[in-house]
């Protein structure tokens, strides 16, 4: 079974362009996350899709970065226009759905696209 | 106070021996509990889940929780170098059908020949 693929895997670019992220979560998993890292912080939550719905967009920074789901298999993170404090690394993470009242399955994360903006 | 804590290091133990590893957290209301190690450049790779109080244990690996301490720990025994790695300490926190992980800043261990 294949895991999560994110693309690219680096990216450089200047300040005020826009970059476009892609994840594919693991297949069969609806849950799709999306997290940042930026140099010396702890991994920071984005937001959550189940399927296509965004369930929690809490964590996004501002309205220059929009999320899509389109038809609930891969997804794109879109920043534009970028910014310097973008820089850091973004991943994201699928599991499968929560089955009752049981607590939810553990997320699987992909390798990351490394984004400088420069 | 930050929603998950945990020492930075570097944790530096001689080959074979015990790494302890610990995490504390500030909401009571968690209720899932994970441990990732990351190698540098890497992504988090999931080693450990634990979702009750008490002690799991999975090869060489023990991850420990207290909820009433709010307190998450991972055993590694007979420690080898390729253990070397940042081990992150994650909790999860869902209401309904959202839920996103909260994370520490991870502790850096070296496990030295």
């Amino acid at each position: 079974e294949a895991g999560v693929t994110q693309f690219p895997s680096h990216s450089v670019i200047e300040k005020g362009q826009t970059v476009t992220l892609r994840c594919d979560p693991i297949s069969g998993h609806d849950n799709l996350y999306w997290y940042r890292r930026v140099m010396g912080k702890e991994i920071k939550f984005l937001l959550h899709f189940v399927k296509e719905s965004k369930q929690d967009e809490s964590g996004m920074p501002n309205n220059r970065f929009l999320a899509e789901r389109t038809g609930g298999t891969y997804s794109t993170l879109k920043v534009q226009p970028a910014e310097l404090e973008d820089s850091g690394v973004y991943f994201c993470a699928s599991s499968r759905s929560r089955v009752g009242g049981r607590p939810p399955y553990e997320q699987y994360f992909g390798p990351g696209t490394r984004l400088t903006v420069t | 106070q930050k929603e998950v804590e945990q020492n930075s290091g570097p944790l530096s133990v001689p080959e074979g021996a015990i790494a302890s590893l610990n995490c504390t957290y500030s909401d009571r209301g968690s209720q899932s509990f994970f441990w990732y190690r990351q190698y540098s450049g890497k992504s988090p790779e999931l080693i450990m889940s634990i979702y009750s109080n008490g002690d799991k244990e999975d090869g060489r690996f023990t991850a420990q929780l207290n909820k009433a301490s709010q307190y998450v720990s991972l055993l590694i025994r007979d420690s080898q170098p390729s253990d070397s790695a940042t081990y992150l300490c994650a909790v999860n926190q869902y209401t309904g059908t959202a839920s996103k992980l909260t994370f520490g800043t991870g502790t850096r261990l070296q496990v030295t020949l």
